[in-house]
């Protein structure tokens, strides 16, 4: 049984750039939600997807968003990349429960 | 605005003995409370979980215990062993119908078990 996993590992853009991350879901989960953690702090909210449709966001603006395909994997999406942007981007799949929650590695992001 | 708090951020014990990570939360529609543990380089493992219907639940060293009228909950780890060391997350969820996996986290306890 694979866990889930996030690629890149670790990037570095600059201010304005676009970004896209990656998360393959462990085998079996159909649910998916993004995490952001800043230095210091626990992980936030961004938001999660179900079967492919976004089930609930967190205070994030509109230049996050997100996609889950078929195969369940997802992407999550910064556009006009700023500064405060710089954290760690946190993966994390179920199935239908909040019991098995499985988080990736996570992927760090730096905003130069 | 910070609903779950964890207010040490690092705790130091001895092998062998009790540690115990406290958190507290302000969202009164919390009903499910989780521990997760992190080393460096690794994302968040699922340690142990409890429901706002129960007061106690155990895992083997691990004990979680809940005071909702506080909105207090700890996490008992006993004996402590030098691999226990790692930050360990406090996260909360409500209403899991309408909101369903959405977790709420504290900022973390770094805990470090010395021989």
């Amino acid at each position: 049984e694979t866990g889930v996993t996030q690629s890149p590992t670790h990037l570095i853009k600059t201010r304005g750039q676009q970004v896209t991350l990656r998360c393959s879901s462990q085998s079996g989960h159909n649910t998916v939600s993004w995490y952001q953690q800043a230095l210091g702090q626990g992980p936030q909210f961004i938001f999660q997807y179900y079967r492919e449709e976004e089930n609930g966001r967190g205070n994030f603006p509109p230049r996050f968003s997100g996609l889950q395909f078929p195969n369940y994997s997802s992407e999550l999406n910064v556009n006009a990349l700023e500064l405060d942007d710089s954290a760690l981007y946190l993966c994390a799949s179920s199935l239908d429960s909040l019991y098995g929650y499985t988080f990736g590695s996570g992927t760090r992001l730096t905003v130069v | 605005d910070q609903q779950v708090k964890q207010n040490s951020p690092s705790l130091s014990v001895q092998e062998g003995r009790i540690s115990i990570l406290n958190c507290d939360y302000t969202n009164s529609m919390f009903d499910y409370f989780l521990w997760y543990k992190k080393y460096p380089a690794e994302g968040p493992t699922f340690l142990i979980s409890i429901s706002s219907i129960k007061d106690k639940n155990e895992d083997g060293r691990f004990t979680v215990f809940l005071n909702k009228s506080a909105k207090h909950l700890s996490l008992h780890i006993v004996p402590s062993q030098p691999g226990d060391s790692a930050v360990y997350f406090c996260a909360a969820s409500a209403g899991r119908g309408s909101t369903l996996g959405r977790l709420y986290f504290g900022r973390g306890t770094q805990l470090t078990v010395w021989p």
